[in-house]
């Protein structure tokens, strides 16, 4: 267990249909980061959270869309969606001085996996 | 933050050593260098992290030379087990909030074999 939990785990849906992906960061850590994962590729950065404030995006498209709450957990809202939306979403947290990964280091959750049907 | 080019793809056979190599000629002074492995359907998990000169743990060495525009990751005797995705990662996201693009290379596929 990394700390990092993403609900849900899997998720199916159909096209035109909008979903939430939640992520809850490791204890202490402060950003949140998205990533899409599709299947065979590499890991696309979509945006990075701190505090609650959005500070850096990624190629995320503009039916996506994320926040981060004062409890500093985040949601990842996927919108009109699409059959190429499917794919695996990762979540990461860093920031938090505990652990023995420490504050530069990225930790990753099991990732929801959503196929668009 | 630097950009990373690796190679798409290694084979080895059990027991052998193996050593990754990753470029990254524009990496920044405050940069420093991690190495995540990926198994399928998996998140990415941290093996190992370095600045420069040579970091060793329990399942890797990093070897990071003067100029730091590259860096080995070395897996002693790997095993079956070892098959999976290896990234390496060049930035600093200890400044908090620094709005940090920490975007993956293409990674390189290690096959271990019998």
């Amino acid at each position: 267990d990394s700390g990092v939990t993403q609900t849900p785990k899997h998720l199916i849906t159909a096209t035109g249909q909008r979903v939430t992906l939640r992520c809850s960061p490791r204890s202490g850590d402060l950003s949140v980061y998205w990533y899409q994962q599709s299947l065979d590729q590499g890991l696309q950065f979509l945006i990075q959270y701190y505090n609650g404030e959005e500070r850096a995006k990624g190629n995320i498209l503009e039916r996506f869309s994320a926040q981060q709450f004062p409890d500093l957990h985040s949601e990842l809202n996927l919108s009109s969606l699409e059959l190429g939306d499917s794919a695996l979403y990762f979540c990461a947290s860093s920031g938090g001085t505990g652990g023995p990964t420490g504050a530069n280091v990225l930790t990753f959750g099991a990732g929801s996996r959503l196929t668009v049907l | 933050l630097a950009k990373t080019t690796q190679p798409i793809s290694m084979d080895s056979y059990e027991g052998q050593e193996v050593n990754i190599t990753c470029s990254h000629n524009n990496i920044a002074t405050n940069d420093y260098i991690t190495w995540y492995q990926q198994f399928p359907s998996q998140g990415p998990r941290f093996i190992i992290q370095g600045y420069k000169t040579k970091v060793t743990n329990e399942v890797a060495s990093l070897f990071i030379p003067a100029d730091r525009k590259s860096s080995t990751l070395s897996l002693p005797r790997v095993s079956l087990s070892d098959t999976a995705v290896y990234y390496c990662l060049v930035g600093d996201i200890r400044l908090t909030g620094g709005g940090n693009k920490l975007t993956f290379g293409t990674g390189t596929q290690l096959k271990v074999e019998l």
